[in-house]
């Protein structure tokens, strides 16, 4: 069974720009998370997604935003960038709610 | 709102020792615990998870944790440790209180294991 695809892998933005980053689930996954890791405050959670509907958010500006389609693929997008989105950002998977996540390789944000 | 502290930031073990990593948790009730781990340019890897019930679990990799109630912990514990356990390993919390809610983890700071040879 495929993991969790995370595209793309590296990216580098200026500040002001937009970004959109994609995360494919594990087939048969329903609910798909994503977290912010960043060497200061960590991992923290940005919203889930469940049968594209967003079932939970973290505390985040509303620059942050995601979706997910009818096939569970997800995709997050971050308008305006500053430096300080600068991160590696987390897509994860779940057949369940209990917290046992799948976690793609991170889509790795830089900020100019 | 929930928190998780892991105390030890970097932990040093030689190869063949045992190792034990901490971790509170600040939360209303009983919460989902976990253990995730992290090697280097990698995602997280789920090592092991409480729900309820036997407090001792086991996970992947020899890995096992210990729930404790009275403390608010579950630390981590591995009796001989293999250079391929160096990497960043996470504690979390999952809310069991609000409907639906269940895969919101709240992660500690992490801790990293150097294993020497």
């Amino acid at each position: 069974k495929a993991g969790v695809t995370q595209t793309p892998r590296y990216l580098i933005k200026t500040r002001g720009q937009q970004v959109t980053l994609s995360c494919s689930p594990i087939s048969g996954h329903r609910s798909v998370s994503w977290y912010q890791q960043t060497p200061g405050q960590g991992l923290q959670f940005l919203f889930e997604y469940f049968s594209e509907t967003q079932r939970n958010k973290g505390n985040f500006p509303g620059r942050f935003s995601g979706r997910q389609f009818s096939n569970s693929r997800s995709e997050m997008n971050v308008s305006t960038l500053e430096l300080g989105d600068s991160a590696l950002y987390l897509c994860a998977s779940s057949p369940t709610q209990t917290g046992e996540l799948f976690f793609g390789e991170g889509s790795r944000l830089t900020v100019l | 709102a929930q928190s998780v502290t892991q105390p030890d930031i970097h932990i040093t073990v030689s190869e063949g020792a045992s190792l034990e990593l901490r971790c509170n948790y600040s939360y209303g009730a009983t919460p989902y615990l976990f253990w995730y781990v992290q090697s280097p340019g990698q995602g997280l890897q789920l090592l092991l998870k409480y729900f309820s019930g036997d407090t001792l679990v086991q996970g992947i990799k020899g890995f096992e944790a210990e729930f404790k109630r009275s403390q608010s912990s579950f630390n981590l514990r591995k009796p001989s440790v293999h250079w391929s356990d160096a990497a960043e390993y996470f504690c979390a919390v999952g809310e069991t209180m609000i409907k639906a809610a269940g895969n919101k983890l709240t992660f500690g700071g992490g801790t990293r294991v150097l294993v020497k040879p």
